[in-house]
């Protein structure tokens, strides 16, 4: 596609519910990654995933936390039994490798209310 | 200390106005530097690369000092549409793809 794209944008579970949230990079992009921002605060690193390399999971705040990616493209993280301190924003980014010096491209976000 | 620090804002200037941005980054190995903009509940764009001899971009100039590693953005004849949150972003980790952001200055552009 023309951009990266997240779904659901709005989700809101309630507290003990696991939920799965979607990324479809850039086409080509072979670099994902996944930040969330909760309100007011910066950006918060979860995890990376280059080609067919392990993926780097040092960001990731808790084992509640797992995310895959299928074939080199569409990636899922999970949240199991969520938690209220997991409502944010997550936010999916691609970038082709080569070229990260022009940084990342993101997604619009999932809104994740969590009640 | 954080990682990237950024001016805590908000800054409210008026049209026109000339504005400056302070960011300094912890990690001396640091490789590459951004500056963002992200508008009120969107997600955040690339806004230009930053480098060592520092450059421009229309009336957006950014600098860097590795030296003091203080990173800059000047925005000059500020704009109605400048309004928007600033975010300072650092190559953390040498050589591995991942980017560290500030929690960003709010600039808000007034009439």
């Amino acid at each position: 596609g023309a951009g990266v794209s997240q779904s659901p944008s709005n989700k809101v579970t309630e507290k003990g519910k696991d939920v799965e949230l979607r990324c479809d990079p850039i086409s080509g992009h072979t670099a994902l990654y996944w930040y969330r921002q909760s309100l007011g605060q910066g950006l918060e690193f979860l995890i990376y995933f280059q080609g067919n390399s392990a993926p780097d999971k040092s960001g990731l705040p808790s084992d509640r936390f797992s995310a895959e990616r299928t074939g080199g493209s569409v990636s899922t993280l999970t949240i199991q039994r969520t938690q209220q301190e997991d409502s944010a924003v997550y936010l999916c980014a691609s970038s082709l490798v080569a070229d990260y010096n022009y940084g990342y491209t993101f997604g619009s976000g999932t809104r994740l209310t969590v009640v | 200390r954080k990682e990237v620090e950024q001016d805590p804002g908000p800054f409210n200037v008026p049209e026109g106005a000339t504005v400056a941005f302070n960011c300094t980054y912890s990690n001396s190995a640091s490789q590459s530097f951004f500056w963002y903009r992200q508008d009120c509940r969107k997600e955040p764009k690339l806004l230009m690369s930053v480098y060592s001899s520092g450059n421009e971009d229309g009336r957006f100039t950014a600098q860097l000092n590795r030296a003091s590693q203080y990173i800059s953005l000047l925005i000059r004849d500020s704009k109605l549409s400048d309004s928007a949150t600033y975010l300072c972003v650092v190559n953390m980790r040498g050589s591995a793809r991942q980017l560290t952001f500030g929690s960003g200055t709010q600039l808000t552009v007034l009439p």
